[in-house]
């Protein structure tokens, strides 16, 4: 069936290094896909957001890459902070649909 | 600003016992989520509402139920209360095809 999965559980890195978290996804008709941070006793928050038609999008100290061919999704931190230490979710959502499709999520610890 | 809120943000209950939580959200938004957060689970939906009047059963449905009597609210009412659904849940928003916003969630302990 459709899911939405992430490679790595766990991730730490050093305080001011780049982080680079990454998703797999199954379904290939899906035409939206969204980054969220969860902190420890918060909802998710949205991030970064992109569409099918593109294959990167940047924002604030964040990048999400996109490639179509092997249906992976990545984020990644650059210069990350102390603040940056959370739980981070990808999502989809399939053409036509409105549900969200949510990966298992991938902690990322940032380490002084 | 507009904003979802959830309440309460936790609560201990009995087994057996009706619980009703409360989302509100201002952003206008016309579709309304709810989801609960286990270890290992990760998100899993439990009801959603596209609308007015409008609710669908979610992949985790049993045991809980939703009206949607306005566009703000969507209150999550859980029957009969059992130990398996202690969890922390969480209620969003979207418009359209479009990002959710989530609340900070209700911490639910049943005893």
């Amino acid at each position: 069936g459709e899911s939405v999965g992430l490679h790595l559980p766990t991730l730490s890195v050093q305080e001011g290094d780049n982080s680079i978290i990454n998703c797999a996804y199954s379904n290939s008709a899906s035409d939206y896909f969204i980054w969220y941070k969860q902190e420890s006793g918060k909802g998710p928050q949205f991030i970064i957001d992109i569409r099918s038609n593109m294959d990167k999008r940047q924002g604030q100290r964040v990048t999400v890459l996109l490639n179509k061919t092997v249906k992976h999704l990545s984020l990644q931190i650059a210069a990350t902070q102390p603040g940056d230490s959370a739980v981070y979710f990808c999502a989809e959502i399939p053409q036509g649909a409105q549900k969200l499709v949510f990966g298992q999520g991938t902690r990322l610890t940032i380490n002084p | 600003d507009a904003e979802i809120t959830q309440s309460p943000r936790h609560k201990i209950t009995e087994t057996g016992r009706q619980v009703t939580l409360a989302c509100h959200q201002t952003w206008n938004h016309n579709n309304m989520f709810w989801y609960r957060q286990d270890l290992g689970h990760g998100l899993r939906l439990i009801h959603y509402s596209y609308g007015v009047h409008d609710t669908n059963k979610g992949e985790v449905s049993d045991g809980y139920s939703v009206s949607r009597s306005n566009t703000e609210d969507l209150p999550l009412t859980l029957e009969s209360a059992a130990s398996s659904q202690t969890s922390v849940y969480f209620c969003a928003s979207s418009r359209g095809s479009s990002a959710q916003h989530f609340g900070d969630g209700t911490r639910l302990s049943i005893l």
